[in-house]
Parts: structure tokens; sequence; C-alpha cells
């Protein structure tokens, strides 16, 4: 079974760009969430899907940022217009939401680097 | 003050030796705690959970939770260098990370 992909691996735009970042979750994951980590820091969470509904997204930074997922599969993190300290690697994780306690499963990140 | 505190590291032993990773957290409503292991440019990779206070043992691994003083610990036995990654404690639904340990066994 495939894990979690996520796409691009890394991208290196400048400042005031727009990047897209994509995550696949695991087939038949309702949950998926977002998370963010910035050099010298530790991993910190963004977002959270049930299925195609925003559950939580106390953690996004500012209204630069716009997550989305279609039809409760594929999300997309969109970075509008991008700022230097958005530089960092963005995680994508999903779970089955089968029980009191589900393992979240890691993508293997996208590393942006805003110039 | 941050809600996870975990010392950064880095850490280095020698190979066989028994290792001591641990954590402080604030929050006194987390329930799950996790250890996950993290090797370069990988994504984090569940270790072990424990759920409230106690003890929970995974061959190599130990994992210890103590609610009364917020504080949990890993340990590692008969460290190997294939356990050399970085070591991340995590807490809550919404997973509350610590900053994570740069652990290296040297044989």
């Amino acid at each position: 079974e495939a894990g979690v992909t996520q796409f691009p691996s890394h991208s290196v735009i400048e400042k005031g760009q727009t990047v897209t970042l994509r995550c696949d979750p695991i087939s038949g994951h309702d949950n998926l969430y977002w998370y963010r980590r910035v050099m010298g820091k530790e991993i910190k969470f963004l977002l959270h899907f049930v299925k195609e509904s925003k559950q939580d997204e106390s953690g996004m930074p500012n209204n630069r940022f716009l997550a989305e997922r279609t039809g409760g599969t594929y999300s997309t993190l969109k970075v509008q217009p991008a700022e230097l300290e958005d530089s960092g690697v963005y995680f994508c994780a999903s779970d089955a939401a089968s029980g009191p306690y589900n393992e979240q499963f890691f993508g293997p990140g996208t590393r942006l680097t805003v110039l | 003050q941050k809600e996870v505190e975990q010392d950064p590291g880095p850490l280095s032993v020698p190979e066989g030796a028994i290792v001591s990773l641990n954590c402080t957290y604030s929050n006194s409503a987390f329930q799950y705690f996790m250890w996950y292991r993290q090797y370069s440019r990988k994504g984090p990779e569940l270790l072990m959970y424990t759920y409230s206070s106690g003890n929970k043992e995974d061959g190599r691994f130990t994992a210890q939770v103590d609610k009364s003083s917020k504080y949990i610990s890993l340990f590692i036995r008969d460290s190997q260098p294939s356990d050399s990654a970085t070591y991340l404690c995590a807490m809550g639904g919404k997973l509350v990370f610590g900053q994570g340990t740069r652990l290296t066994i040297n044989p």
C-alpha cells in the first residue's frame, strides 16, 4: 500500500511568487493534516481536514495560505504571495479516524525555499 | 513558553549504550504521547505511543509517561548505528511536537 506522497519534494521561488504544494493521503484516510517546520523550530500544526471539510485551521499563519481538499481525496496548500519567512519543510499526514487513537502517517515533506 | 520542551542535542553515544531521551510539557489535557523517529530528508515515522501514564515496551525501546510531573521519556537499549536519527516527542490529537533530539550512535 502506498504511503502519503507529497509533491514537489523541493521548491525554490522568489518572494512574491505563488507556490502550490500537493499531498496525496493514504487511500481511505478521512483525516488529513498539514504541518510545517521552519529552520531551527519544532514541527507545528497548520490545519486538519475531515474528508473535504476544514475541521481546524487554527495553525494557519495568515490569509496568504489557502488549503483545499477536493472531494476528500488529495489536498493542496497554496501560498500567495510567498514571503521569506514561509521557507521551511511542509509535511502532510493522514489517518483513518477509526478509533480513539489513530496513527498519523507522514509524507516525506516539501522543502520550500523563498528567496 | 513552549507547550513541549525537548533538548535538541545533538547527542552522540557509542554503539551498545543505553540512550535516554526526554520531553516535558505544560498542557495537562494531553492524553496520548508519541515518539517519532525521523531520518534525514524523510517524514516522521511513529515509533511508539502511550496512553496516559505508565510504561510501554517494544523490543529495545521503552516509553515512559509521568503525568504528575508532565515528563515523558524514551529509552533505547543496546543502541545500534541504525538508530541514528532525530527523535521527536509529540502529544495530543493535532500533534504538538518537541523540537527533536538528533541522536548519533557511533560504531
